[in-house]
């Protein structure tokens, strides 16, 4: 199975601010890479996919870059409702999986 | 609008089984496959496998292999996975979840989840 290791585990920000969270793939998965964002007591909602394509609706202070087996998510200007865990997953090869997920706070 | 609407909160022995249903709405169904996700309580995400609505194929997570059963009707645009032998590990919340397109291998819409607790 493929590892996907995300860091950091946790991070605070304060509004206005940019943050980055990495993603890394214990082998390459070209630019099969999704991220994700889940809120309290909510599914967790599709943010970027193919490495860098916002997903429709999504604002356009999220980025994602990266391929092969490095992977990046940038939110710019955070605002209060970035609060939320953040997750990649790799669908390069079955069965799919997920990074352990990211905690953002704002402070 | 795209909407998956899942079965109620179940709550089963450890050996017993359970069924969660996942009704799609706002899209052709058999056009999209579905994935089904779970997360157990305060942990991450653990995806179980996919069925395609169209043919019925279905292609499974290792770890739940000869468990877990992913089924469909058409006629009710209704995905339904099964999951056999529950351990108490398998608590958690079961997410049913539409592919961006067909067999692309993640997600845009996802169920409301149904929360399965084994209990003894």
């Amino acid at each position: 199975d493929i590892q996907m290791t995300q860091s950091p585990s946790s991070l605070s920000a304060s509004i206005g601010e940019r943050v980055i969270i990495t993603c890394q793939a214990s082998q390459v998965i070209s630019d099969s890479l999704a991220w994700f964002q889940q809120k309290p007591g909510k599914a967790p909602k599709l943010l970027v996919y193919v490495a860098s394509r916002l997903e429709t609706g999504v604002p356009s202070r999220f980025t994602g870059r990266g391929s092969g087996t490095d992977f990046t998510l940038t939110i710019t200007s955070l605002q209060a409702e970035d609060s939320a865990i953040y997750y990649c997953q790799q669908y390069y090869s079955i069965p799919y999986t997920f990074g352990q997920g990211t905690k953002l706070e704002i402070k | 609008q795209v909407q998956l609407e899942q079965s109620g909160s179940e709550v089963r022995k450890p050996g017993a089984s359970v069924k969660v249903s996942c009704k799609a709405s706002g899209y052709t169904f058999a056009v999209y496959s579905m994935h089904w996700v779970r997360q157990a309580p305060g942990q991450g995400l653990e995806w179980m496998g996919w069925i395609n609505p169209n043919t019925g194929d279905t292609t499974y997570a290792q770890n739940f292999q000869g468990r877990v059963t992913m089924t469909r009707d058409t006629s009710i645009s209704t995905a339904y996975m099964e999951l056999n032998r529950l351990r108490f590990d398998d608590t958690a919340i079961y997410y049913c979840a539409r592919d961006v397109g067909f067999n692309y291998g993640t997600f845009d819409h996802c169920g409301q989840g149904t929360l399965v607790s084994v209990s003894s």
